[in-house]
């Protein structure tokens, strides 16, 4: 079985400040796992993914998110916060086990303050 | 490049009533899914479809049927809509294994 806990469903930064989201997951097998952005009434956008190469991954609009396995934690980083990046962020892991399946976390809710 | 395309966009349906909503990609990929959006939810997946000609049920698939028409389509059924049934609804496609996937832009569906 596999599952995601998104440990914060709202984050509140200042714009130029960092953003930290935090994801935890839960796998039997190694997992792929993946961060994807919602702006309002939009679709969802792929930021990065984990796929088992390299732990520390780089995505678009200078996020980046790192794998540790001892943690079982992909929490996903971008170092100033940009008044655009106010969206809904999810976390999604797929696993050996259930590997069509792509399991998403609740979401948080990123909020830029002027 | 069209991606995944979804239509209705918008739907609004009386208790009891059924209709489809349709799915279609333009990227060759093997698997499709269904999802439901909700407040505070996520996105729960109600069915998925790992290949041409299989489905198999997600987390909720009460209330809904599917249907696999050929590798680019794959549309899914109300046959007798709930207020509970009121969500948006994403279709995505998925190449392979370990591999992300590509979503539509979503159908607001109400069930009044």
């Amino acid at each position: 079985a596999q599952s995601v806990t998104q440990l914060d469903s709202h984050v509140s930064v200042s714009e130029g400040t960092p953003v930290l989201l935090r994801c935890n997951y839960s796998s039997s097998y190694s997992p792929s796992l993946f961060w994807y952005v919602q702006h309002p009434n939009k679709g969802l956008q792929l930021l990065l993914k984990y796929t088992s190469a390299a732990t520390l991954v780089k995505g678009i609009n200078g996020f980046e998110a790192e794998f540790k396995k001892s943690e079982t934690s992909f929490h996903l980083t971008k170092p100033s916060a940009h008044m655009s990046d106010a969206a809904e962020y999810f976390c999604v892991v797929v696993s050996g086990g259930s590997n069509y399946k792509l399991t998403f976390g609740k979401g948080t809710l990123l909020t830029v303050n002027p | 490049n069209a991606g995944v395309t979804q239509t209705p966009k918008f739907q609004v349906l009386k208790t009891g009533q059924s209709m489809t909503l349709q799915c279609a990609q333009d990227m060759n990929h093997n698997s499709m899914y269904w999802y439901r959006q909700d407040p505070g939810m996520g996105l729960r997946l109600i069915y998925y479809s790992a290949s041409e000609g299989t489905t198999d049920k997600g987390e909720v698939p009460n209330g809904y049927n599917v249907s696999r028409l050929n590798k680019r389509e794959f549309s899914l059924r109300l046959e007798s809509a709930a207020p509970s049934q009121t969500s948006v609804y994403f279709c995505a496609s998925r190449d392979r294994l370990n591999t992300e996937a590509f979503f539509g832009q979503g159908t607001r569906l109400t069930v009044v």
